[in-house]
């Protein structure tokens, strides 16, 4: 069955420093996702991307943040400047739609630490 | 305010037995209701997605209810197993997009051999 992946499972980062998280959706899906959950908390929306750019973002999603689909196959988060507050689970997620009841697979998450 | 309510926040539970969870919501207008098993340090995986017109949703053991003129939503897990200990979320949809999707915090189960 596909599955959506993301590597790594675990970031262990230094404040202000840049990183990639990497995504790898379901092949046939159009539209991608990305959330964050910070430990304990729920599970807020940073960013959708549909066509090779955003469609929609949320206030957490700011100019530290970027999304890319460099090729046809990973789609992937950036943080410029890392902060403390960054440290959280980042699940992808992938689509076929996104009208009406459309079903969302979540990826395993990418643990990142910043110290 | 859109929000998204869950309870019990926790509960133990003997393997065998049935649970129910519920959610209550103030999300409008609304479009679908969805329930997620969230295993620790893994993704989500969606149950159930239930809209407007949908009030009984079963996926195996698990059923979903909705009472959109409450705005209350329950899942019942029936048999429970040791496999069932995780996460519940609760998700509701405001409107199409993924950024009106709102996050319960979810109820964490614990099934107890």
């Amino acid at each position: 069955e596909p599955e959506v992946t993301q590597t790594p499972s675990h970031q262990v980062t230094q404040m202000g420093q840049e990183v990639i998280l990497r995504c790898v959706p379901i092949s046939n899906h159009l539209y991608f996702y990305w959330y964050r959950q910070i430990l304990g908390q729920k599970v807020e929306f940073l960013v959708s991307f549909y066509n090779n750019e955003i469609s929609e973002k949320s206030e957490i999603f700011d100019d530290q943040f970027s999304v890319e689909r460099p090729d046809g196959s990973n789609f992937t988060l950036k943080i410029r400047s890392t902060k403390l507050e960054d440290s959280a689970m980042y699940f992808c997620a992938s689509s076929r739609s996104d009208i009406g009841p459309y079903e969302q697979y979540f990826g395993p998450g990418t643990r990142l630490t910043v110290t | 305010k859109n929000q998204v309510e869950q309870s019990p926040q926790s509960l133990i539970i003997l393997e065998g037995k049935n649970c129910t969870l519920q959610c209550n919501y103030t999300v409008s207008p609304f479009s679908n209701l969805r329930w997620y098993k969230q295993d620790t340090g893994r993704g989500p995986v969606s149950l159930t997605i239930m809209t407007f017109s949908e009030n009984t949703k079963s996926n195996g053991r698990y059923t979903a209810t909705l009472d959109a003129d409450t705005k209350q939503s329950s899942l019942h897990i029936t048999a429970s197993q040791l496999s069932d200990s995780a996460s519940y979320i609760c998700v509701v949809s405001e409107q199409t997009g993924a950024n009106n999707l709102f996050f319960g915090t979810g109820t964490r189960l614990t099934v107890i051999p």
